[in-house]
Parts: structure tokens; sequence; C-alpha cells
């Protein structure tokens, strides 16, 4: 079974911070990854995805290592607006769908 | 931008009833899916296709169907509801196969008493 694992959290921590996140694959014919945030009570939504060499979007970046498995999510300076669920999730090759994380929940407080 | 739209946001239904949730989108995409959401077991994938009168199970899809016979809908059928059915179900559609992200529509949320 093609697994994706995240820490549920919550990670509860102030504005301004630095927060990370981390997600572990099982199956290494991976081929895709993606972050996805999900706001309470809202569909999700693309954040970024994750290329081999990493990737930075204003303050997130994200990273992967294809080694050991595991896909990463940093936020810098963080904002009360990023409070929400970040749900890391893997593809495969052909029509396979994607496999969802149950999600990292992050709490930004004043 | 792609738009997914689900026909309702709310619905209330009875056990025994057959029930229909649409989702439809506007971007020409292959593929689309249905999934259903629960706290603490995530997003999980009840059935998608990838063309038109195509349709493969997911992950749980007992107790329900599916049908597309338009490539821009994809209908989710609970043949008789009970009350584990009741949950957030998101419809989500992407271009290509397993490596194009998925959008989703903005979910219905079923409850069945």
């Amino acid at each position: 079974r093609k697994e994706v694992e995240q820490d549920p959290g919550p990670f509860n921590v102030p504005e301004g911070a630095t927060v990370a996140f981390n997600c572990t694959y099982s199956n290494s014919a991976s081929q895709s990854f993606f972050w996805y945030r999900q706001d309470c009570r809202k569909e999700p939504k693309l954040l970024m995805s994750v290329y081999s060499s990493g990737n930075e979007d204003g303050r997130f970046t994200a990273q992967l290592n294809r080694a050991s498995q595991y896909i990463s999510l940093l936020i810098r300076d963080s904002k009360l607006s990023d409070s929400a669920t970040y749900l890391c999730v893997v593809t495969y090759s052909g029509n396979t769908p994607l496999v969802f994380g149950k999600g990292t929940r992050l709490s930004v407080i004043a | 931008d792609v738009k997914v739209t689900q026909s309702s946001r709310y619905l209330v239904k009875r056990t025994g009833e057959k029930v229909f949730l649409e989702c439809v989108q506007d971007m020409d995409h292959e593929n689309m899916f249905w999934y259903r959401q629960d706290p603490g077991l995530g997003l999980r994938l009840i059935y998608f296709s990838y063309d038109v009168k195509m349709k493969e199970k997911g992950d749980i899809p007992e107790g329900y169907s599916v049908s597309r016979e338009k490539k821009e809908r994809f209908s989710l059928i609970l043949e008789s509801a009970s009350t584990n059915q009741t949950s957030m179900y998101l419809c989500a559609s992407s271009l290509y196969g397993g490596n194009s992200p998925l959008h989703f529509g903005n979910g219905t949320r079923l409850t069945v008493t």
C-alpha cells in the first residue's frame, strides 16, 4: 500500500516564527509531490509543487529528499493567515490517483 | 481559473434514501475524483474516472456508485444512504493523469439521519 505519513500536529507557533513540516512516503516509485493547504471547512487548495531541486515561493520553501523519501515545507515569518491544515500529496506514474497525507495542523498565534 | 462546482453545499437525507451528488468542471479536464473527508481519517478516495463512461474504484467504494456520461460531469450516487455516510464529500478534477494537481470543488456536507 502506498502510504504518506505526516505529523498531525497541532503546531502552535507565534507570529513571525519559522516552522517546518515533514512528510514521509513509502513508495520509492513516487514521481511528483505537492503541498496543499486546507482552511477550516474549506476545500484543499494547491499551495505549491515540490521539485527535485527544491523551490521557493515567497515565505514558503519546499524540499524533496528522494534518498530518505521525505518532503518538507518551511514557512518563514509566519502570519496569522497561515493557520490551516497542510496536506502532503504524492503521485505515481500513469493514471494512479494522488495519495494524500492526513495533514498537519498549524495555528499561528498573535 | 479552473472551476469545479458541486451542486449542494449542505444536504440532509434520511436513511435508505437514494442520494445524488453532482459535480461539474469547466476546464475540459480528463480526470475527475470523488473523496470523502472525515476528522482523523483525512481524504479518502471513493471513485475516480479518467474518461467519459469510465470509472475506477478507489479505496472505499462500498455503498457508492458513480456516473460519467459527459466529460464535464461526474456524479456520486449513494444507493441507500446510511448514517455512516454522513461526511464532507469533495469532488476534484485534474488535467492529466497522476502527475497533475487536483482542483477541488467547495464540498458537500451530507448528513444522513
